[in-house]
């Protein structure tokens, strides 16, 4: 199965907001409210910002937002800060007891 | 606070094996399931296998079924993978996690798995 569909990069500057994209198909983002980003920051380890499509973890600010329509589910940052710098990686289930990830989003913070 | 620390991982020539191994602490470890999360040097994040609470459902990614066997050992709070045939394409990070609300809440720090002659 390929992985979730994500573009390379993005880009804000402090202060703005941006939306990353993950594009599935009905068998894992559109089948399932089960879609998690994860944030890793260079040569550290991921660590999930949402869950179950909108849910943030405990300690994760709402600048992080999550939603889905369709086969495709966005994480939007707000108020961008310079820390937010970093790769974001989607996540869906797929059925079968299986997960699927995207190829991941470089955010670079101008 | 949660801990997975991993271990095993290194150097293997290619059709070798490697075991690793995940101890778990500050979770009731017997109530999660756990999978193996791994990242090859400077690519994205592939979900490898998952396991259920009391060892008895195993999941894997079809690449690695068939040579790849995770288990766990709820006595130790331990979670292992063990791998063999190994391919230069598994060369990788390999991450332990918790799989918890339907996401990966808590990870380890990796062990680098390099596979080469």
């Amino acid at each position: 199965q390929s992985a979730l569909t994500q573009p390379p990069s993005a880009s804000g500057s402090p202060g703005q907001s941006v939306t990353i994209s993950c594009t599935g198909t009905s068998s894992d983002v559109g089948g399932y409210n089960y879609v998690s980003w994860y944030q890793q920051h260079p040569g550290k380890v991921p660590k999930v910002i949402i869950y179950e499509v909108s849910k943030r973890p405990s300690g994760v600010p709402d600048r992080f937002s999550g939603s889905k329509s369709g086969n495709t589910a966005s994480l939007t940052v707000s108020g961008l800060q310079a820390d937010d710098e970093a790769d974001y990686y989607c996540s869906s289930f797929v059925g079968s007891k299986n997960w699927l990830f995207g190829g991941g989003t470089r955010l670079t913070v101008l | 606070e949660v801990q997975l620390v991993e271990s095993g991982g290194g150097l293997v020539q290619p059709g070798g094996s490697l075991r690793l191994s995940c101890a778990a602490s500050g979770i009731t470890f017997s109530w999660y399931w756990m999978s193996w999360v791994r990242q090859a040097p400077g690519k994205g994040l592939e979900w490898v296998a998952k396991i259920n609470p009391d060892g008895s459902e195993t999941y894997y990614v079809d690449s690695v079924k068939g040579r790849f066997t995770i288990s766990r050992d709820n006595a130790k709070n331990s979670v292992f993978l063990q791998m063999n045939s190994l391919r230069a394409e598994d060369t990788a990070v390999y991450y332990c996690v918790r799989d918890n609300n339907h996401s990966f809440d808590y990870w380890g720090q990796g062990t680098l798995v390099t596979v080469s002659s």
